[in-house]
């Protein structure tokens, strides 16, 4: 059964500053590793995603995967107060159904 | 636009009580996903399915049944409520490749079991 572990569980970073979230998985057949963004009271929103191994950027947001270790990453520039969220990390075997890590909870400090 | 709608937003239900909670996706979806969500445990999947008439156990499924009657309905049944099924429910829908849309998510059910 695949396990999602994220760290650290929470963070205070002041604005404009980078942001650093991760996420380990077990499943080395993994194939799709996605970041999601939940705002309080509202359903997830995808954020970025990828599938092979590397860096793929989107504005502020970047995602890094190594599955060699069983590892993949969100980095958040210039971090804004509108950043501030629950950061929740999903993995899956291509098609199959997301397993979620346990969550990251953001606090960007004006 | 996609969209994934749940009904209802609230629930309160009596303990042995029958709930039934209900998902319509209109993006054309194959996959449908049932997950409840807690504090500390973020979201855990329950049921979910492949296309319509097919259900498939995820990782918490006692005490909880799943139905898709349909492409666009996908419903969550508890047949007897108990109090630990007190939680925030979200269902989702998804494209059988993610390459071409990420799972939305609905804005949630929170259903309190007393």
């Amino acid at each position: 059964q695949q396990k999602v572990q994220q760290s650290p569980e929470s963070l205070i970073v002041p604005e404009g500053a980078m942001t650093s979230l991760n996420c380990t998985f077990s499943d080395s057949a993994s194939q799709y590793f996605a970041w999601y963004r939940q705002h309080s009271g509202k359903a997830p929103k995808a954020l970025m995603s990828i599938f092979s191994n590397g860096e793929k950027e989107e504005g502020r947001f970047t995602i890094h995967l190594n599955k060699a270790s069983l590892h993949f990453s969100l980095h958040i520039r210039d971090s804004q107060p509108s950043d501030s969220a629950l950061y929740l990390c999903a993995v899956s075997q291509g098609g199959r159904a997301l397993i979620f890590g346990t969550g990251t909870t953001v606090s960007v400090s004006p | 636009e996609a969209a994934v709608t749940q009904s209802p937003r609230n629930k309160v239900a009596v303990t042995g009580g029958k709930v039934t909670l209900s998902c319509n996706q209109t993006n054309n979806h194959n996959n449908m996903y049932w997950y409840r969500q807690d504090t500390g445990h973020g979201l855990r999947l329950i049921h979910y399915s492949y296309g319509a008439g097919s259900t498939e156990k995820g990782d918490i499924p006692d005490g909880y049944k799943a139905s898709r009657p349909s492409q666009e309905n996908f419903s969550l049944i508890l047949e007897l409520a108990t109090p630990s099924q007190t939680s925030v429910y979200f269902c989702a829908s998804g494209a059988d490749r993610e390459d071409n849309q990420a799972p939305l998510f609905g804005e949630g059910t929170r259903l309190s079991v007393l």
